[in-house]
């Protein structure tokens, strides 16, 4: 089955920038969607086909994906982004759906 | 507005079965897959499976094959889950999401509406 694979944790200062990967075999192919999880709270789509934002989400979370590696940018980070996010893909080949273990963002 | 409103929260004993149920608003129920996915207490989301309301299929995740089955009524707009043979590792928040729209020649393979999550706790 397709795996993907996130870091556990990141950091960063208020008003930086940073940055969340997803690592999967040839996930440059493959469309990648983001998801951003506050405590006790439902996730929430950031980021849908790689880089494209749903309404209501700020133009500060962006999206790239290329080769084996996905990634969700959050420039001028905020204290209300603290939060978790998790990657996702659909895998053709199984017809199922997959998420990365997800990255705990924590805010300085 | 798109709402998905789940079941309220459940204690089981091991061996049970439990059945969420997850009913919209807002959209034609049939138009749009029903997916659910679970989180466990800190771990991260699992996807279980998702139900085709129109013509009621479903596909259900390795992991939950033979224990899980996903069902519908059209006429109140409702999604079920139901897990059987219900372990402690059972324990979870579980979720009803609906996927994007399909056209004839492509699906949208996200999750934009979600349920607020069912709290199910399989205890002796």
């Amino acid at each position: 089955s397709y795996v993907l694979t996130q870091p556990p944790s990141v950091s960063v200062a208020p008003g930086q920038t940073t940055s969340v990967t997803c690592r999967g075999n040839n996930i440059g192919r493959k469309n990648v969607h983001w998801y951003q999880q506050k405590p006790g709270q439902a996730p929430v789509l950031v980021v849908y086909d790689d880089s494209d934002r749903p309404s209501g989400i700020p133009e500060r979370f962006s999206g790239s994906n290329s080769g084996n590696t996905a990634t969700l940018t959050i420039s001028r980070v905020e204290a209300g982004d603290e939060a978790d996010y998790y990657c996702q893909v659909w895998d053709s080949s199984s017809d199922h759906w997959v998420f990365g273990g997800g990255t705990k963002l924590t805010v300085l | 507005q798109v709402q998905l409103v789940q079941s309220g929260a459940e204690v089981k004993k091991p061996g049970a079965s439990v059945k969420v149920s997850c009913k919209v608003s807002g959209y034609t129920f049939s138009d749009y897959y029903i997916h659910w996915v679970r989180q466990a207490p800190g771990q991260g989301l699992e996807w279980m499976g998702w139900i085709n309301p129109k013509s009621v299929t479903t596909n259900y995740a390795q992991n939950f094959q033979g224990r899980v089955s996903m069902t519908r009524d059209t006429s109140i707009s409702t999604a079920y889950m139901e897990l059987s043979g219900l372990r402690s590792d059972d324990t979870a928040v579980y979720y009803c999401a609906r996927q994007g729209h399909c056209s004839s020649t492509r699906c949208q393979k996200y999750f934009q509406y979600w349920g607020q999550g069912t709290l199910v706790i399989v205890s002796s």
